[in-house]
């Protein structure tokens, strides 16, 4: 299909270990979004990248956070040194560019992170 | 500091009833709102937005209405049917130098009882 597509579907991790997880967004969407759902919580932002600009980052809870948009298209959240705090699910949303009348996002079906 | 707030986490209605979700804000400077519906292993679908500019925006039997003064919006699904038991969130959008953010609640479950 043509939806944005999320990688893992599910992560087990062990504590401390570095993780990746990745976003396809849908073709032509310039803005990409990662969101974090935690038990019972709405969801959170993240990171949000926007064409050529550089990304906003000021969701992110800390520095062990970081994410990558390559060639503008697919994008790769990292999470170093896992602690069960971390646990969530992980969401990516695409839109189309900011000039044109569509503004609501798409989602990923989730990246289910669990730390032990 | 929650910007955007869902005061009730689940919500019971009839079938056939008319359901109404309810979502506050603080921030008198967002420019869209928007209301998702969200399955369980599922991402978030869009459902129905509306302009700050506006005060109702109506699509089948999905109504969103707008507040500005109360800073106060709700979604009305008339009439409700089991299918529309889901997780429902709100969502405020910001301007920023051409660039947008979303802000959203918490998630109201939502379930439509036969």
């Amino acid at each position: 299909g043509a939806g944005v597509s999320q990688s893992p579907s599910n992560k087990v991790t062990e504590k401390g270990k570095d993780v990746e997880l990745r976003c396809d967004p849908i073709s032509g969407h310039t803005a990409l979004y990662w969101y974090r759902q935690s038990l019972g919580q709405g969801l959170e932002f993240l990171i949000y990248f926007q064409g050529n600009s550089a990304p906003d980052k000021s969701g992110l809870p800390s520095d062990r956070f970081s994410a990558e948009r390559t060639g503008g298209s697919v994008s790769t959240l990292t999470i170093q040194r896992t602690q069960q705090e971390d646990s969530a699910v992980y969401l990516c949303a695409s839109s189309s560019d900011r000039g044109l009348p569509s503004y609501e996002q798409y989602f990923g079906p989730g990246t289910r992170l669990t730390v032990t | 500091d929650q910007q955007v707030k869902q005061n009730s986490p689940s919500l019971s209605v009839q079938e056939g009833r008319i359901s109404i979700l309810n979502c506050d804000y603080t921030n008198s400077m967002f420019d869209y709102f928007l209301w998702y519906k969200k399955y369980p292993a599922e991402g978030p679908t869009f459902l129905i937005s509306i302009s700050s500019i506006k005060d109702k925006n109506e699509d089948g039997r999905f109504t969103v209405f707008l507040n500005k003064s109360a800073k106060h919006l709700s979604l009305h699904i008339v009439p409700s049917q089991p299918g529309d038991s889901a997780v429902y969130f709100c969502a405020a959008r910001s301007t920023t130098s051409g660039t947008y953010k979303y802000i959203f609640g918490t998630g109201t479950r939502l379930k439509v009882l036969a």
